[in-house]
């Protein structure tokens, strides 16, 4: 067990519609990063979120934004949903320092959009 | 081209036979590198970390070379719980603390009775 907890584990939506993926970091933890990983790929980096703010991002639309609670928990939020967002969504924790890169990553939300 | 490349496999072996995975990666200027392992639709998680001096741990054995950019994992006495997708890791964020890791598509391994 990580100690990252997602929620829900799975969801169906319509295109078009908005969804609100959760995350609850592991007790310590001050970083959040979330990944996007379609059937048979590798997990694509979304962004990473640092003390509440936004610190890097990868090749992802606005759509995908995101947000940081002084708690460390943290949210997905996609916008305008399209059929290839259809993928596992995995959030991973971690307490930055300048050597430390492990992450610890949660089980994932399974977002299936029809 | 990919950031990071591997061969998606299936690697199927039987049990007790040795394997070995490969990877490239692109970016010369990465940090740092890691295998993963991810079963069937679940979290990745931490095989190990990979350095340039090579590194084992029990039957695995993971080895770097940055001249060639290329990453390797070496799996001895196959078991059947080896059965997954390990993916080839590697982290781009520079050594500030930031955590941007790349992963490959995955390899997967089945080992068979």
């Amino acid at each position: 067990e990580t100690g990252v907890t997602q929620s829900p584990t799975h969801l169906i939506k319509t295109r078009g519609q908005q969804v609100t993926l959760r995350c609850s970091s592991q007790s310590g933890h001050n970083t959040v990063s979330w990944y996007q990983q379609a059937l048979g790929q590798g997990p694509q980096f979304i962004f990473q979120y640092y003390r509440e703010e936004e610190n890097g991002r990868g090749n992802f639309p606005p759509r995908f934004s995101g947000l940081q609670f002084p708690n460390y928990s943290s949210e997905l939020n996609v916008n305008a949903l399209e059929l290839d967002d259809s993928a596992l969504y995995l959030c991973a924790s971690s307490y930055r320092t300048e050597n430390n890169e492990k992450l610890f990553f949660g089980s994932g939300t399974q977002l299936s959009v029809l | 081209r990919k950031e990071v490349e591997q061969d998606p496999g299936p690697f199927n072996v039987p049990e007790g036979a040795t394997v070995a995975f490969n990877c490239t990666y692109s970016n010369s200027a990465s940090q740092s590198f890691f295998w993963y392992r991810q079963d069937c639709r679940k979290e990745p998680k931490l095989l190990m970390s990979v350095y340039s001096s090579g590194n084992e741990d029990g039957r695995f054995t993971a080895q770097l070379n940055r001249a060639s950019q290329y990453i390797s994992l070496l799996i001895r006495d196959s078991k059947l719980s080896d059965s997954a997708t390990y993916l080839c890791v590697v982290n781009t964020g520079g050594n500030t603390g930031f955590q941007k890791l790349v992963f490959g598509t995955g390899t997967r391994l089945l080992v068979s009775p």
